[in-house]
């Protein structure tokens, strides 16, 4: 079946702009996790819905950055006022349930200039 | 506070040859754990995870991990390794909340001919 997608796969954005990043988990996945990856780091968590809620929204660097899962399937990482440090390749994972191994989308490159 | 260390940041081994990827963890309780692979401009793909049970865990690819309580290790092994497994590895670590994984910071291995 289908895997984790992420639209776009890469997105360029001048500092001060507002982004949006797409997720669509693999389908009947009830858990969606967002994570950031910068150069040569791991990924570190940004937030976690169960459903439409979210449940730990505990590692948003700030209130520039917010994200929704409207209907429980497909979420929108929202970043608003770019800076230079955003730029980083941010990660969405879905799984199961919570608790549960988690599958990862590819990712989107996000540079902004 | 929960972590994930991998202490070597490269690794290079022959092709042929034995690989073993070192990774610690630091929980309150045994996490969940796992070993990711990263191809350069590819998603995290999970090579194996451990629940609980029997230590020693067998993933895809021919890797496998094992579990050592005492040591708080979970480090990942290959015997013989093949050019298509240069890329970067990454161990991570689900907490009780179960709500995100903690990932170590990788290790980065080439593959000599």
């Amino acid at each position: 079946g289908a895997g984790v997608s992420q639209t776009p796969s890469n997105k360029v954005t001048e500092k001060g702009k507002y982004v949006e990043l797409r997720c669509d988990p693999i389908s009947g996945h009830t858990a969606l996790y967002w994570y950031r990856q910068s150069l040569g780091q791991g990924p570190e968590f940004l937030i976690y819905f169960q459903g439409t809620g979210a449940a730990d929204d505990s590692g948003l660097p700030n209130d520039r950055f917010f994200a929704v899962r409207p209907e429980g399937s497909v979420s929108t990482l929202k970043i608003q006022r770019t800076e230079r440090g955003d730029s980083a390749v941010y990660l969405c994972a879905s799984s199961l349930r919570g608790y549960n191994e988690q599958f990862f989308g590819p990712g989107t490159r996000l540079t902004v200039l | 506070a929960q972590s994930v260390t991998q202490p070597d940041i490269h690794i290079t081994v022959s092709e042929g040859a034995s690989l073993e990827l070192r990774c610690n963890y630091s929980y309150g309780a045994t996490p969940y754990l796992f070993w990711y692979v990263q191809s350069p401009g590819q998603g995290l793909q999970l090579l194996l995870k451990y629940f609980s049970g029997d230590t020693l865990v067998q993933g895809i690819k021919g890797f496998e991990a094992e579990f050592k309580r005492s040591q708080s290790s979970f480090n990942l092994r290959k015997p013989s390794v093949h050019w298509s497994d240069a890329a970067e590895y990454f161990c991570a670590g689900l907490g009780a909340a179960g709500n995100k994984l903690t990932f170590g910071g990788g290790t980065r291995v080439l593959v000599k001919p």
